[in-house]
């Protein structure tokens, strides 16, 4: 099993659509999560760390499932511009280095 | 503030030659990261370091060395250039640990010919 896993898509919406992604993990011991957006040919950037209890950004809301260890980004109302690669994002156990997804791909048509 | 830089970036490199990819950073974080991404691959983690005079091996250093005598500079040294180096390559940094944000460069993409 691989340590991170994502379904590479794409996922083809329309404006103003709520989409889903999930991202399983496989280190149990794992204690950081977040998502990271990648935009064609750009370097990766933060999206929302990922908590226990789950949070909301906006029209973005992640949540994680320590039991089935995945973790989840919905985005709601969705813009064009949120057409980019979405990056889920795993510490090693308990160390300090992070596995990278190999990313969702999101294109959001009018 | 400029974030965190990378130079050169693009380049392309003939098999068996040697370079080095500049890395800075001007938010004085002490961690820092040297990724490589392979077209709809992961990032995988070459080197890092985690203070001036620390550095360790990621999951693929193979081929690489980095050195970090100061906070700001990270380089990451190719010798030998092999064609499975073609990449694109990120640096990054976070001002502590991986519960913190990590900034990324805006990559070099080099090709080895």
């Amino acid at each position: 099993r691989k340590e991170v896993e994502q379904d590479p898509g794409p996922f083809n919406v329309p404006e103003g659509a709520t989409v889903a992604f999930n991202c399983t993990y496989s280190n149990s011991a794992s204690q950081s999560f977040f998502w990271y957006r990648q935009d064609c040919r750009k370097e990766p950037k933060l999206l929302m760390s990922v908590y226990s209890s789950g949070n909301e950004d906006g029209r973005f809301t992640a949540q994680l499932n320590r039991a089935s260890q995945y973790i989840s980004l919905l985005i709601r109302d969705s813009k064009l511009s949120d057409s980019a690669t979405y990056l889920c994002v795993v510490n090693i156990g308990y160390t300090d280095k992070l596995i990278f997804g190999t990313g969702t791909r999101l294109q959001v048509f009018p | 503030n400029a974030g965190v830089t990378q130079t050169p970036k693009f380049r392309i490199l003939k098999i068996g030659q040697s370079m080095t990819l500049q890395c800075a950073q001007d938010m004085n974080h002490n961690y820092m990261y040297w990724y490589r991404q392979d077209p709809g691959m992961g990032l995988k983690l070459i080197y890092y370091s985690v203070g001036a005079g620390i550095t360790d091996k990621g999951e693929v250093p193979n081929g690489y060395n980095v050195s970090r005598s100061t906070t700001e500079d990270f380089p990451l040294r190719l010798e030998l250039a092999a064609p499975s180096q073609t990449s694109v390559y990120f640096c990054a940094s976070s001002y502590r640990d991986t519960y913190n944000e990590q900034f990324f460069g805006p990559g070099t993409r080099l090709t080895v010919l």
